[in-house]
């Protein structure tokens, strides 16, 4: 299977832990989106990566969440000391360029929060 | 018909039948458009795409209308099939960097 994978597909924690969510992108794609859905509603943006570099992070919330996409190895969401409101489904999506190329997404880690 | 439902606008329709999703915009300065459907529990899925010198696009089955005059986007589904049923979004590129800004979300159901 040569998409987007994401893992794990489900993540329970519990208020207060850390959660990680991993993505690999498509093979030959150098550009990685994270989004977030809760229910029922269409995905935000939370920030847009390139190896090494974060180009736009102007949807991620200031405390609490960081992302990474290294030079080897899945990008990272990482989202410290979690509460209820961080559960929803987090989706990653890459593309080749960013010159207007359709993203193209994984099937998300649903994050649920106890 | 189509109706407003406590969170997601429906579409109902038969086996069969042609299928007209639609789709407002807010940014004037958008330029790239993107159909996706969403199937439970999996990820967003294209369906096809469109750029702003474009009025009209066509793939298998699928064509999607762009008018850039009222901000308006659709998506015409030919034949529709009970495996189309999904929720359907818009998204649109408001930025350089292809971040994506998504509607709400149309749900299709198709009937046997």
């Amino acid at each position: 299977n040569a998409g987007v994978m994401q893992n794990p597909r489900h993540l329970v924690r519990r208020r207060g832990q850390e959660a990680r969510l991993r993505c690999s992108p498509m093979k030959g794609h150098s550009h990685v989106y994270w989004y977030r859905q809760l229910p029922e509603e269409g995905l935000k943006f939370m920030v847009y990566l390139q190896k090494e570099n974060i180009i736009d992070e102007s949807g991620m919330p200031k405390e609490r969440f960081s992302a990474e996409f290294p030079k080897e190895g899945p990008s990272i969401l990482r989202i410290q000391q979690v509460v209820r409101g961080d559960s929803a489904a987090y989706f990653c999506a890459s593309s080749p360029r960013d010159d207007n190329q359709p993203q193209h997404f994984g099937d998300g880690t649903r994050l649920s929060i106890l | 018909g189509e109706s407003v439902g406590l969170h997601l606008p429906t579409l109902s329709v038969q086996e069969g039948d042609n299928s007209i999703i639609n789709c407002a915009y807010s940014n004037s300065a958008s330029d790239y458009f993107i159909w996706y459907k969403q199937e439970s529990g999996k990820g967003p899925q294209f369906i096809i795409d469109i750029r702003s010198n474009m009025d009209k696009r066509q793939g298998q089955r699928v064509t999607v209308l762009l008018n850039k005059t009222v901000k308006h986007l659709s998506l015409q589904i030919a034949a529709t099939q009970p495996g189309d049923s999904a929720v359907y979004f818009c998204a649109e590129n408001t930025k350089g960097y292809s971040t994506l800004t998504f509607g709400k979300g149309t749900m299709l159901l198709v009937s046997p």
